[in-house]
């Protein structure tokens, strides 16, 4: 199994540019999550989803929209990127129910906006 | 809402020296706690959880008791070795029933250098 997978692993953009990272798991977790992890301040949460077709706003949504059309993947996209969100991407999956569940995190994206 | 608070580091030690990382939360409900290492240029894994009050989690020689009375969950190991160095978050998680999604609250997190 490959766990969880993101696509790309580095990328730089200009402010205004779109782009779209996409995190795939292999583990069949009903949920999934989007991070970004800045200096300082930890892992924050930007969106999550508890099921196919469902997607709900976390910690710091704006500027960000996802979408699960497939339970495997969870796709975070950029509209028109901004310099505030250059960072590094996390996603991660779980099993549902129970707040014991461990989180699997992807390797990370690096993106940079300029 | 809920929070983690952790040492700030960067914590230096030698090798075999003790490890202590502090963590202490803020909670409505009854959370579940997590420990979790990042290696330099990876994502996070889960080094050791915490389910209810006075449970102890544990791997890797690292251990951390969930202690309700002082909102605590500290990370500890007797002797650390170089190949320890890597960040350390503690967090914390409220999901499951109340619908919340199995979210995670994470510390800024811990950076720890090991030198010989």
């Amino acid at each position: 199994n490959a766990g969880v997978t993101q696509t790309p692993k580095f990328r730089v953009l200009k402010t205004g540019q779109s782009m779209t990272l996409l995190c795939a798991q292999d583990m069949n977790h009903e949920y999934m999550y989007w991070y970004r992890q800045d200096p300082g301040m930890g892992l924050r949460l930007i969106h999550y989803s508890v099921g196919e077709g469902t997607t709900a706003k976390g910690e710091v949504p704006d500027g960000y929209n996802v979408s699960r059309l497939k339970k495997q993947n969870f796709l975070l996209g950029l509209e028109s990127a901004a310099p505030s969100q250059t960072s590094v991407y996390f996603c991660a999956s779980s099993y549902e129910l129970a707040g014991g569940n461990e989180q699997f995190f992807g390797p990370g994206t690096r993106l940079t906006v300029l | 809402g809920n929070s983690v608070t952790q040492m700030e580091g960067p914590v230096t030690l030698s090798e075999e020296a003790f490890l202590t990382i502090n963590c202490t939360y803020t909670a409505t409900g009854y959370p579940s706690l997590f420990w979790y290492v990042q290696y330099p240029g990876e994502g996070l894994q889960l080094l050791l959880k915490a389910t209810k009050a006075d449970d102890k989690g544990s791997n890797k020689g690292f251990e951390a008791t969930y202690r309700k009375e002082t909102t605590s969950f500290h990370l500890e190991k007797g002797s650390v070795q170089v190949s320890d160095s890597a960040v350390y978050f503690c967090a914390l998680s409220e999901g499951g029933l109340t619908g919340g999604g199995n979210k995670l609250t994470f510390g800024t997190g811990t950076q720890l250098k090991v030198e010989l």
